[in-house]
C-alpha cells in the first residue's frame, strides 16, 4: 500500500516569497500532522489537520498555515519566507486523530531559502 | 529545561556490539513512547511504542520506560551497519490532545 507521499522533494526560493507545500497521507488515514526538522532544533510541530479540521496548532508565526481537504490530503503555505525557514518539512499521518497510535512520516521536502 | 532531552551523539559501536539510547523528559503527562529510525534522506519510521512504564521487545529492539525516573532507553542488540541512522525518541500524553514530541535524535554509526 502507497505510503505517505510529499511534493515537491526539493525546494529553492527566494525570501520574500511564499511556497506551498503538499501532503497525501495514506489511505483510510484522516488525520495529518506537519513538522519542522532542522539541525539545531530537531523536530517541531506546525499543525494537525483532522477530517479537515485543525486540531492542534505549534508555536510558530502566523505566515505558516495550511489546511486539508474532504480526500484527507493536506497543504501547508509559508507566506514571506525568511532564511531560517530552510528546513526538512515532514508530514505524517494516523488512522485516528491524535499521536497515540503513531505517526507515518513522509520522506519530507527540502525546502531552501536563499 | 527543554520537554525532551537527547543525547545527539554521534555515538559509533563496532559491528556486533550492544548499543544504548536514551532520553530524558520533564512532563509527567507523558503515557506513550517511541522510538523512530530516521535514514539519511528519508522521513522518520516508527520501530518501537510502549505505553506506561515496563520492557518491550522487538527482534534485536528492546525499549525500557522508568516513568519514576522520566527516563527511556532504547537497546539494540548484536547491531548491524544497517543500523546506521538517527534515532528519535518521541512521547505524548495519553489526552490524545497533544503532539507528539521528540527529542533531537541520536546518530548512530555501526562500523563493520
Amino acid at each position: 500500500k502507497a505510503g505517505v507521499t510529499q511534493t515537491p522533494r526539493y525546494l529553492i526560493k527566494t525570501r520574500g516569497q511564499q511556497v506551498t507545500l503538499s501532503c497525501s497521507p495514506i489511505s483510510g488515514h484522516r488525520s495529518v500532522s506537519w513538522y519542522q526538522q532542522t539541525p539545531g532544533q530537531g523536530l517541531q510541530f506546525l499543525f494537525e489537520y483532522f477530517s479537515e479540521t485543525q486540531r492542534n496548532k505549534g508555536n510558530f508565526p502566523g505566515r505558516f498555515s495550511g489546511r486539508q481537504f474532504s480526500n484527507s490530503r493536506s497543504e501547508m503555505n509559508v507566506s514571506t519566507l525568511e532564511l531560517g525557514d530552510s528546513a526538512l518539512y515532514l508530514c505524517a499521518s494516523s488512522l485516528g486523530a491524535g499521536p497515540i497510535y503513531g505517526y507515518t512520516f513522509g520522506s519530507g521536502t527540502r525546502l531552501t531559502v536563499v | 529545561q527543554k520537554e525532551v532531552e537527547q543525547d545527539p551523539g554521534p555515538l559509533s559501536v563496532p559491528e556486533g556490539a550492544i548499543v544504548s539510547l536514551n532520553c530524558t523528559y520533564s512532563n509527567s503527562a507523558f503515557q506513550y513512547f517511541m522510538w523512530y529510525r530516521q535514514y539519511s534522506r528519508k522521513g522518520p519510521e516508527l520501530l518501537m511504542y510502549t505505553y506506561s512504564s515496563g520492557n518491550k521487545e522487538d527482534g534485536r529492539f528492546t525499549a525500557q520506560v522508568d516513568k519514576s525516573s522520566k527516563y527511556i532507553s532504547l537497546f539494540i542488540r548484536d547491531s548491524q551497519p544497517s543500523d546506521s541512522a538517527t534515532y528519535l525518541c518521541a512521547m505524548t500524553s495519553s489526552s490524545g490532545n497533544t503532539p507528539l514530541v521528540f527529542g533531537k535524535g541520536t546518530r548512530l554509526s555501526v562500523i563493520a
